[in-house]
């Protein structure tokens, strides 16, 4: 089965520039998360949708940052304008969340490492 | 933030060892997981535990769920090169849909 596919898996950009990381999420899973790892903070969650609708956006740092979800196999993460701050790595979870107490279990993407110079 | 406690921050041991590692938190968890990053990858899902006091295993792994519902344990039995990686708890309180991920446990093994 495939995983949590996220692209792209490395990105460089320069500060002021736009920023678009894409998840595709297990097939059948309804709920997805966006988390955002670096060495001083570990993994935060920025934002979760279920069924395709933003539940919690506590976690976004800023306006800067907005995230959608138009369908159940495709969710983008968008950075408008990057600043270096952001550099970090990027992971989109998915979890089956109608299947009981396994409803839980988030399923990690490989990851997209953001450089922001 | 952070609100779960995870030691050591690092364990260096020979191939062969047992490893023991622990989440603690003040705040009570309905549900833990643990999880296993290579690097440059994502979390990899290793044991998920649903009750107090569970003890559930999944190869040479052992996770149980504290009885105060504010605790886990992680141990690897026969540790293997293979095994180094950081490995992260995350605990889901009673409401809401989000987990909060412990600091992690760099794991290195010795051959």
């Amino acid at each position: 089965d495939a995983g949590v596919i996220q692209s792209p898996r490395h990105e460089v950009t320069e500060m002021g520039q736009e920023v678009t990381l894409r998840c595709k999420p297990i097939s059948g899973h309804n709920s997805l998360f966006w988390y955002r790892q670096t060495m001083m903070r570990g993994l935060e969650l920025l934002i979760y949708f279920n069924n395709n609708v933003p539940i919690d956006d506590s976690g976004m740092p800023e306006d800067r940052f907005s995230a959608k979800m138009p369908n159940a196999s495709f969710s983008t993460l968008k950075i408008q304008p990057s600043e270096p701050r952001d550099s970090a790595v990027y992971f989109c979870a998915s979890s089956p969340r109608d299947r009981g107490r396994h409803s839980y279990e988030q399923y990690f993407g490989p990851g997209t490492r953001l450089t922001v110079t | 933030g952070q609100q779960l406690n995870q030691s050591p921050q690092s364990m260096f041991i020979q191939e062969g060892e047992d490893v023991s590692m622990n989440c603690t938190s003040s705040s009570i968890f309905n549900t833990w997981l643990w999880y296993k990053q290579d690097p440059g990858e994502g979390p990899v899902l290793l044991i998920a535990l649903y009750k107090a006091g569970e003890l559930t295993s999944n190869g040479r792994l052992t996770a149980q769920f504290g009885i105060t519902r504010k605790d886990s344990f992680l141990n690897i039995s026969a540790s293997i090169p293979s095994d180094v990686g950081i490995y992260f708890c995350a605990g889901l309180k009673n409401t809401g849909n989000q987990f909060y991920f412990g600091t992690g446990t760099s794991l290195t093994v010795i051959p």
